[in-house]
């Protein structure tokens, strides 16, 4: 089936210490994206991708870092410099940035502080 | 780029239609509008969007007003599995996704 897959989908960051987080999608989409959701809230843009090799900040990128080597794949770091880190993360995707098509979601990774 | 306002939460009854309003004032017209929803702990669901006619699909049919600055989600048959947060979205200039609140619909049985 075509999906976007994200892994893990729990994850526990020491102090001080960088956590990767994946996302793999089968959908042929241009388009990627990472999001962020604290309880209760809506979900806010931390980095988003048009194409391989290219990506842009979203609303809140400062402490996260990404890469786009591969279509099917974007990866999200967050870094030590993100102080408050605790969340749940949704990757999504669509057919280009320009398209009206949807954005669809994967199940997230939700990241807690040890 | 175009704001929606959603009520907060609403109840509906197990096998009754529940119908989701959402205020767009200031959509411009050729932004569409996006309906999803997020069951706890998982990502949101897409639902179905529209321009300007109804839509319908197998999930859910979309009534935009003929001025465009509202719209309604129609879930025609409420089951307990539609407990969810609803979101109503209008697609920014910058064609990003801007996910507010929503609506917490609880179906009750």
């Amino acid at each position: 089936d075509g999906g976007i897959t994200q892994s893990p989908k729990y994850l526990f960051r020491k102090e001080g210490q960088n956590v990767t987080l994946s996302c793999e999608q089968n959908l042929n989409h241009d388009a990627m994206y990472w999001y962020r959701q604290d309880p209760g809230q809506g979900l806010r843009l931390i980095y988003y991708s048009q194409i391989v090799n290219d990506f842009q900040k979203g609303d809140i990128a400062e402490g996260y870092s990404v890469s786009r080597e591969k279509k099917e794949s974007f990866p999200l770091t967050v870094t030590s410099a993100q102080k408050n880190p605790t969340a749940f993360y949704l990757c999504a995707s669509t057919v280009d940035k320009y398209s009206n098509q949807p954005q669809h979601f994967g199940d997230g990774t939700r990241l807690s502080i040890l | 780029d175009a704001k929606t306002t959603q009520p907060p939460s609403m109840d509906c009854a197990e096998g009754r239609a529940a119908n989701l309003p959402c205020n767009h004032s200031t959509i411009s017209g050729n932004e569409y509008v996006y309906w999803y929803r997020q069951i706890h702990s998982q990502g949101p669901q897409y639902i179905i969007h529209g321009l300007k006619n109804n839509e319908t699909n197998e999930m859910a049919s979309l009534i935009i007003t003929e001025d465009r600055k509202s719209s309604t989600l129609i879930l025609p048959h409420a089951t307990l599995r539609d407990t969810a947060v609803y979101y109503c979205i209008v697609r920014g200039a910058d064609y990003k996704l801007s996910f507010g609140a929503g609506t917490t619909v609880t179906v009750r049985a």
